[in-house]
């Protein structure tokens, strides 16, 4: 099945600074990723998703880039803001019913 | 918010017994996915439900087992409880198909000793 591989694990970064978070996966077929946010004792809120037809996708400061050929996919966050710190999650799927798989997720502090 | 609620929200269970938790999904979503986080770590996808079939699984024992209601609610059931099982369990909503965005609830925190 799917795997997907996430970094890194943690990540700090000065408020106003950019972060990027860096994903890879296994299923060539995976044509889905989209990126969670989660807050501690919260919900994952999707913040942005990408299709493998697409090469990259923004909003407002996040961004997302796929690389089809080398099977990964990158969050870029411009401009970090201190609500910006949370667990950051990717995530691939093949469609269907095959479920979402996960990263094990980045942990993005941002330093005042 | 989501629309998307889960019941209870906390709940303590001994190893051997069975739990049931509840899932009402946003209003119009045919698709309901089971997921389980353990502590720091990704969902993993259990099931997924359309039309109250089950129509896909993860790598999970057939002790998690569900049931998904013309109203678009939905259960997760666990049967012999084993300590492993102690994690956030999430619902998540979808028009249909994982090609659409996936709207999560906030989740059951299950506590297993």
């Amino acid at each position: 099945g799917e795997n997907v591989e996430q970094h890194p694990s943690t990540l700090s970064v000065q408020e106003g600074d950019s972060a990027v978070i860096k994903c890879t996966y296994s299923d060539s077929a995976s044509n889905y990723f989209p990126w969670y946010k989660q807050e501690l004792g919260k919900r994952p809120q999707l913040i942005i998703d990408i299709r493998s037809n697409v090469g990259e996708k923004k909003d407002q400061r996040i961004a997302v880039t796929l690389n089809k050929t080398a099977k990964h996919f990158s969050l870029h966050i411009t401009e970090t803001q201190p609500e910006d710190s949370a667990v950051y999650f990717c995530a691939a799927s093949i469609g269907g019913a095959d479920g979402l798989t996960f990263g094990k997720g980045t942990h993005l502090i941002i330093q005042p | 918010e989501t629309g998307v609620t889960q019941s209870p929200t906390h709940l303590i269970k001994t190893r051997g017994q069975q739990v049931t938790l509840r899932c009402s999904s946003q209003s119009g979503h045919n698709t309901v996915s089971w997921y389980q986080q353990a502590l720091g770590q990704g969902p993993q996808f259990i099931f997924q439900y359309y039309r109250e079939e089950e129509n896909g699984r993860g790598n999970f024992p057939p002790r998690f087992s569900g049931l998904q209601f013309p109203n678009y609610s939905s259960e997760l059931n666990v049967n012999a409880l084993e300590l492993d099982d102690s994690a956030l369990y999430l619902c998540a909503s979808t028009t249909g198909g994982f090609q659409e965005t996936q709207y999560f609830g906030p989740g059951t925190r299950l506590l297993v000793l």
